[in-house]
């Protein structure tokens, strides 16, 4: 099925590093989620994104809605072991109707203390 | 706690029996979904409920697969004669207006 193109695939860092991630898509959202998976767990919902250019923070996390509306980016700010997981990117499309999500294949972060 | 909750977390079976999954939503959300999620990719969406009608299913919805909604709260996934190929995690998720959608821990199918 369809996926988002999400980058990079796997980050290793080191705690208090920041760390960025992208999301981009060949279709056009109205709306970008990014989500946290911990391993066992459904995904938990960071950040909600509603309009083209819109920068939201969470804490040490910012995202951005891509002003084409085809991508998006999650920025963290001094990493904490706590944020070691998968992050997932997903978009739902703008056509009329439409519920579903549409998700990336993940970022996994991992963190050398 | 008042998030989605689902059952069982955990299912093994073998090939060719029914399983079926439960899901409750978080108690003023109106839209369920269900989604699917194999090892080493993001969740890929099955069906879509508002209240209790289901108005989107996805062609990896095969005539295997039943959900239900019966009476627009709990709703439940229903595999018939499962196979190997279904092994997967699958994800229950509510939302109130559509757009921010919440997830909960998932049901882990492992089908021997």
């Amino acid at each position: 099925g369809q996926q988002l193109n999400q980058s990079p695939q796997s980050m290793f860092i080191q705690e208090g590093e920041d760390v960025s991630m992208n999301c981009t898509s060949s279709s056009i959202f109205n709306t970008w989620l990014w989500y946290k998976q911990d391993p066992g767990e459904g995904p938990v919902l960071l950040i909600a994104l509603y309009k083209a250019g819109e920068l939201t923070s969470n804490g040490r996390l910012t995202a951005q809605f891509g002003i084409t509306r085809k991508d998006s980016f999650l920025n963290i700010s001094a990493s904490i072991p706590s944020d070691v997981g998968i992050y997932f990117c997903a978009g739902q499309s703008s056509r009329q109707g439409a519920q579903k999500l549409v998700f990336g294949q993940g970022t996994r972060l991992t963190i050398n203390p | 706690d008042t998030g989605v909750s689902q059952d069982p977390r955990h299912k093994i079976t073998k090939r060719g029996q029914n399983v079926t999954f439960r899901c409750d939503p978080i108690s003023e959300h109106n839209r369920l979904y269900w989604y699917r999620q194999t090892l080493g990719q993001g969740p890929e969406f099955l069906t879509y409920f508002q209240n209790e009608a289901q108005l989107e299913k996805s062609r990896l919805l095969s005539d295997r697969f039943s959900a239900e909604r019966p009476k627009g709260s709990f709703s439940t996934l229903e595999i018939q004669r499962t196979e190997q190929g279904d092994s997967a995690m699958y994800l229950c998720a509510s939302s109130l207006l559509g757009y921010e959608q919440f997830f909960g821990p998932g049901t882990r199918l492992t089908v021997l």
